[in-house]
C-alpha cells in the first residue's frame, strides 16, 4: 500500500524567495518519488523524480528535492521563487523502479504555488 | 510536437448523453493510462493498458465508462448516460515499460455536464 501527503494546500511566496513545498508519503517498500507541476490550461510536466539513486534530486527549471527515508519526507525547494514558478505542485509515489508488471502511481492531492511580484 | 495528445481539449453534454475521448499516446510508448481530476484534488487512476490489453481499472471506474486501445496506439474513453458528477478534467498519460514508470501527460479534456 502506498499513499502521499502534501501538507500545504497553498503556499505564497515573494519573487526572488525560496520555496518549500512539502510532501510526506507512506509505502510498504522504498518507493519512486515524483514531483509534477501543473500550470492552468496545460498538461503535467514531470519536475524531478527519484528512483533509489542519489538522495538529493535535481530537476528542471531549478527545482530540487531530498529524498529523507527516516522522515518519510520528499520535499521540493527552489532557491530563488520567479514568477513564471506560480503553478500547482504534485507529489507522486509509485512502487520501485524494479517491480514487475502494472505500476500504480498515487497522486497528492496538490499544492498551488503562488508568486507576489 | 510529439506529446501527449487528447481531443477534444473542452466538452459540453447534457446530462444523459454520450461522450467520446480520444488520447494519442507518444510513439514509442507501450503504456497508456486514463486519469480523473476533479478541483482541488490529484489525479486519479481510472485505467491502464500494456499495449493493447486493458490490464488495470479502478472501482472508479463504473458501467458507463468503458476504455479502449484496439491497435495498441491510440485510446478512446466513452462515457455513457452522462451524469452531472462525471464533470472533471479527463486525463491521458503514456510511458514506456522500463523507464522507471516515468509517464507523460497530455493536456486533459474537461467535461462540463449540464
Amino acid at each position: 500500500a502506498q499513499s502521499v501527503t502534501q501538507l500545504d494546500s497553498h503556499v505564497s511566496v515573494s519573487e526572488g524567495t525560496p520555496v518549500l513545498l512539502r510532501c510526506n508519503y507512506s509505502s510498504s517498500y522504498s518507493p519512486s518519488l515524483f514531483w509534477y507541476v501543473q500550470h492552468p490550461n496545460k498538461g503535467l510536466q514531470l519536475l524531478l523524480k527519484y528512483t533509489s539513486a542519489a538522495t538529493l534530486v535535481k530537476g528542471i527549471n531549478g527545482f530540487e528535492a531530498e529524498f529523507k527515508k527516516s522522515e518519510t519526507s520528499f520535499h521540493l525547494t527552489k532557491p530563488s521563487a520567479h514568477m513564471s514558478d506560480a503553478a500547482e505542485y504534485f507529489c507522486v509515489v509509485s512502487p520501485p523502479l524494479h517491480s514487475g508488471g502494472y505500476q500504480k502511481v498515487t497522486f497528492g492531492t496538490g499544492t498551488k504555488l503562488q508568486v507576489i511580484p | 510536437d510529439t506529446g501527449v495528445s487528447q481531443n477534444p481539449r473542452h466538452k459540453i453534454t447534457k446530462r444523459g448523453q454520450n461522450v467520446t475521448f480520444r488520447c494519442d499516446p507518444i510513439s514509442e510508448h507501450n503504456r497508456l493510462y486514463w486519469y480523473r481530476q476533479t478541483l482541488g484534488q490529484g489525479p486519479e487512476f481510472l485505467t491502464y493498458f500494456q499495449n493493447e490489453a486493458q490490464l488495470e481499472k479502478s472501482r472508479l471506474l463504473s458501467d458507463r465508462f468503458s476504455a479502449e486501445r484496439p491497435k495498441g496506439s491510440f485510446s478512446t474513453l466513452e462515457i455513457q448516460r452522462t451524469e452531472q458528477g462525471d464533470s472533471a478534467m479527463y486525463l491521458c498519460a503514456s510511458s514506456k515499460s522500463g523507464t522507471g514508470n516515468e509517464q507523460f501527460f497530455g493536456p486533459g479534456t474537461r467535461l462540463t455536464v449540464l
